[in-house]
Parts: C-alpha cells; structure tokens; sequence
C-alpha cells in the first residue's frame, strides 16, 4: 500500500534554532498533504493545506512565518519551524492525499518537537 | 508490534443502515482514543474522543463509540447513516505516557441512497 515517510520521528533543539520536518510519499504522488500538531491530551489540530507548487493554506491562528510549509514537488512536504521556542514543543504529523486511489488519505508516523 | 487495528476496509450500506466500525489497539495501560473522519476531497476532523469518565462518548453528526477496556475496544457506531455519511474514518490512539498519535489505517464508507 502507499506509504508517507515522515523525518525525523524525534527532534531535540534549543531555543532559537529552527527544525525541518520532511514528509514524502513513497510511492504515489500527493496533490495535497496536510500538516497537523496535538498538543498533549488533544486532538490533532490542522495547521495548514499544502498543494503542490503552490503556497500553503494556514488555519486561522497559525503563523506563517513561524510555521513555513514548502511543497516544492509531487511527492515532498516540508515544514520547518523557524526560531523555535519551548511552546512551539508538540507532535507533528502530515497526511498525503491522493486523487489517484480513491481520495484516501495517508499518515506519516509523526514527528516528536521538544524545544529545550 | 503495537498497532491500532481497523479490521474493516471498505464498508459500503444503505442509507438508513446501522453502522459499527472496529477499532481495536494493543497498548497497555492508559490510553486516550480518538476517532477522525474525512470527507472526500477534505482535511481530516475530529468525531469524537476519549480521555476518560463514561466509556459511551457522543461526537458529532450522530456518531458515538464505546470503550471496552477489557477488549481494548473502541468502536464506532451510528444508527442510522445517511449518503453524507461517505467518507473515510480513521481510529487513532495516543498511549499511555506519550503524546504519540498512533492511526489505523482507516475504514472507507460509502453510502448508497
């Protein structure tokens, strides 16, 4: 079945620094990938749409210049977290959507931010 | 291996059905249990969850789940389901001690008038 790659599964930075967070789809090609984060005994909560060679849909509260989303080919996503900060610490985790099989919807394993 | 099973791929009824969707996951311990949906073409959204108190949670748009900690259960169920019902629903769990959102790999519903 297809899969989503998501990088790194675990990040640890200090303060400041900023953090690049890959999701690929192995073997389909994403028209859409979706970026998500949950907050400890929450359910995930949508950061923004990334279509392909376009620029990002952020949800109301998210800021785009913190959270910056590069959808550059078919099959990658990336979201970097600029001058991250310990409340910006939380787990991320994309979906990949394809039009090919049906609009089912693919998860990455996530990615664990703590921002010391 | 740890996992979050969804036994039913493809689920396909009559409007008007009664629908119940497995969802079953192997961690011990304390676990909160979520259920997501997505509608053709749409982001992912949040039906219903469980954190603790009744195991019987009421979500939106109809839709409830009951957690059977002895079966490491939570499944999904609607009485009655309508044609907007169409969509594919996806179990996920964090386990205990962990902010880890662990998916099963999703059950897709389809509703006929």
């Amino acid at each position: 079945g297809a899969v989503v790659s998501q990088h790194p599964s675990r990040v640890i930075c200090k303060s400041g620094t900023s953090v690049k967070i890959e999701c690929r789809s192995l073997d389909f090609q994403a028209t859409t990938m979706f970026w998500y984060r949950q907050f400890p005994k929450q359910s995930l909560m949508l950061m923004a749409t990334s279509n392909e060679g376009s620029k990002a849909t952020y949800e109301q509260g998210v800021e785009k210049d913190k959270f910056l989303i590069n959808h550059a080919s078919l099959t990658l996503s990336t979201l970097t977290v600029t001058s991250a900060h310990p409340e910006d610490s939380s787990f991320y985790i994309c979906s990949a959507d394809t039009r090919q099989i049906n609009e089912k919807l693919f998860f990455g394993s996530g990615t664990q931010l703590s921002v010391l | 291996a740890q996992s979050v099973s969804q036994h039913n791929h493809h689920v396909i009824l009559s409007e008007a059905a009664s629908l119940e969707l497995g969802c079953n996951y192997s961690y011990g311990g304390t676990v909160n249990l979520f259920w997501y949906v997505q509608y053709p073409g749409q982001h992912l959204q949040l039906l219903l969850k469980y954190f603790s108190g009744d195991p019987l949670v009421k979500g939106i748009k109809g839709f409830e789940a009951e957690f059977i900690k002895s079966k490491f259960s939570f499944n999904l169920r609607k009485p009655s389901v309508q044609w907007s019902d169409t969509a594919e629903y996806f179990c996920a769990v964090t386990p205990y001690n962990t902010d880890k959102l662990i998916f099963g790999t999703g059950t897709r519903l389809q509703v006929f008038p």
